[in-house]
């Protein structure tokens, strides 16, 4: 089985603040992680992916994730928002091999304040 | 290259009516996804089509059926709509499953009244 929790279902932060979205998984094999962004009225679309490389990935916008096992996280960090950056962005887990599940958080609104 | 595309974009239904909503994708993927969203419950796995010529239940499919037309489409159906099902509802493909990444269309905003 697997799954993931996302810390806080809406963060507030100052334009030029640090943004850090919390994520934890729960996997029994080793996991594919990923993050998506929702902005309003549209679909979802990746912003990075952690396939077994790299334990830090970057992605578009600044983001950037850290895979640490011992921890089961993979929290998603920005140095600096900007106010595009409001938006919804939802964390999930799959495994590889084959057609596998993927299992989506239900998503952490991000505000950004000016 | 449109990536993606649903019908219709909005759509109101009453109780026990019937509908399709129709999911297209143009980047020769194998494997296609109905998903639906309501507040604070994420994005829940209706139905999957892993390739052409299969489909499978995910989480959540009472209540709706479907069908992999082709290679490049999988449609939704509510055979009769209750309020339950008023939701949006995503439509995804993805190369394959797995590590994939999945490519979302804008999504369809359905009332059942």
């Amino acid at each position: 089985a697997q799954s993931v929790t996302q810390l806080g279902s809406h963060v507030s932060v100052s334009e030029g603040a640090l943004v850090l979205l919390r994520c934890n998984y729960s996997s029994s094999v080793p996991p594919y992680l990923f993050w998506y962004v929702q902005y309003p009225n549209q679909g979802l679309q990746l912003l990075l992916k952690y396939t077994s490389a790299a334990t830090l990935v970057k992605g578009i916008n600044g983001f950037e994730a850290e895979f640490k096992k011992s921890e089961t996280s993979f929290h998603l960090t920005k140095p600096s928002a900007h106010m595009s950056d409001a938006a919804e962005y939802f964390c999930a887990v799959t495994r590889s091999g084959g057609y596998q599940k993927v299992t989506f958080g239900i998503g952490t609104k991000l505000q950004v304040i000016p | 290259n449109a990536g993606v595309t649903q019908t219709p974009k909005f759509q109101v239904l009453k109780t026990g009516q019937s509908m399709t909503l129709q999911c297209a994708q143009d980047m020769n993927h194998n494997s296609m996804y109905w998903y639906r969203q309501d507040p604070g419950m994420g994005l829940r796995l209706i139905y999957y089509s892993a390739s052409e010529g299969t489909t499978d239940k995910g989480e959540v499919p009472n209540g709706y059926n479907v069908s992999r037309l082709n290679k490049r489409e999988f449609s939704l159906r509510l055979e009769s709509a209750a309020p339950s099902q008023t939701s949006v509802y995503f439509c995804a493909s993805s190369l394959q499953g797995g590590g994939h990444e999945q490519f979302f269309g804008p999504g369809t905003r359905l009332t059942v009244l």
